[in-house]
């Protein structure tokens, strides 16, 4: 069963705006990450931020985790068409190795 | 560096024929995972190996999948016999160390289309 479902399902905007996804999960965690994948790639790891931090950013990507709200928030800054990809949050299975990946969301920029 | 390379990158077979998934992870890396996703279901854990153990195989759909990993460099992922509803995309990542808080890092998967 999916952990995480993000939220929109698909997301369109202009070159230079900013996007941002959210996902919602179920349990308490230790850590979540975020990937990007690319139509016909492999998942790309982005970020990592854990239970204890509030804020991580990299780059354009600024990242927020409220454990309260089981929410965190992926904001990709001044967009670009190559940021078109779908976007996935993961997050740590209780007490095993496994990451459990959420239902995606679909960005679209256009230029 | 390589990154984890999966062959073959498409396969198209006929129900009941047997298929072979390979995957080279990166080297050094001690954990393996198996992925199937689809529209449907999304992205799901089939297996899991540790240090070429396998660890966690609940997420595999029935008998007709096996996974082996007989080194640290190559594993494969077998559905005998091959049925429709097994078409998806599998993917293969590899991780330095087990841990949730790992990166994973995905090959670019092999989709499979059983007619």
């Amino acid at each position: 069963s999916q952990q995480g479902e993000e939220d929109p399902q698909a997301l369109s905007i202009q070159e230079g705006e900013n996007a941002t996804m959210n996902c919602s999960y179920k349990t308490s965690i230790n850590n979540l990450q975020w990937y990007r994948q690319n139509s016909g790639r492999g998942l790309v790891h982005l970020i990592l931020i854990r239970s204890n931090e509030r804020e991580k950013h990299s780059g354009r990507l600024r990242v927020t985790l409220d454990t309260s709200k089981k929410s965190s928030s992926l904001l990709i800054t001044a967009s670009r068409a190559a940021d078109t990809a779908s976007y996935f949050c993961a997050t740590d299975a209780r007490n095993t190795d496994k990451l459990i990946f959420g239902t995606g969301t679909r960005l679209q920029v256009f230029p | 560096d390589a990154g984890v390379i999966q062959s073959p990158r498409h396969e198209v077979t006929e129900m009941g024929q047997e298929v072979t998934l390979r995957c080279k992870p990166i080297s050094g890396h001690n954990s393996l995972f198996w992925y199937r996703q689809t529209m449907m279901r999304g992205l799901e854990l089939l297996i899991y190996f540790n240090n070429n153990v396998p660890i966690d195989d609940s997420g595999m759909p029935e008998d007709r999948f096996s996974a082996k990993m007989p080194n640290a460099s190559f594993s494969t992922l077998k559905i005998q016999p091959s049925e429709p509803r097994d078409s998806a995309v599998y993917f293969c990542a590899s991780s330095l160390v087990a841990g949730p808080n790992q990166p994973q890092h995905f090959g670019d998967g092999t989709r499979l289309s059983i007619l």
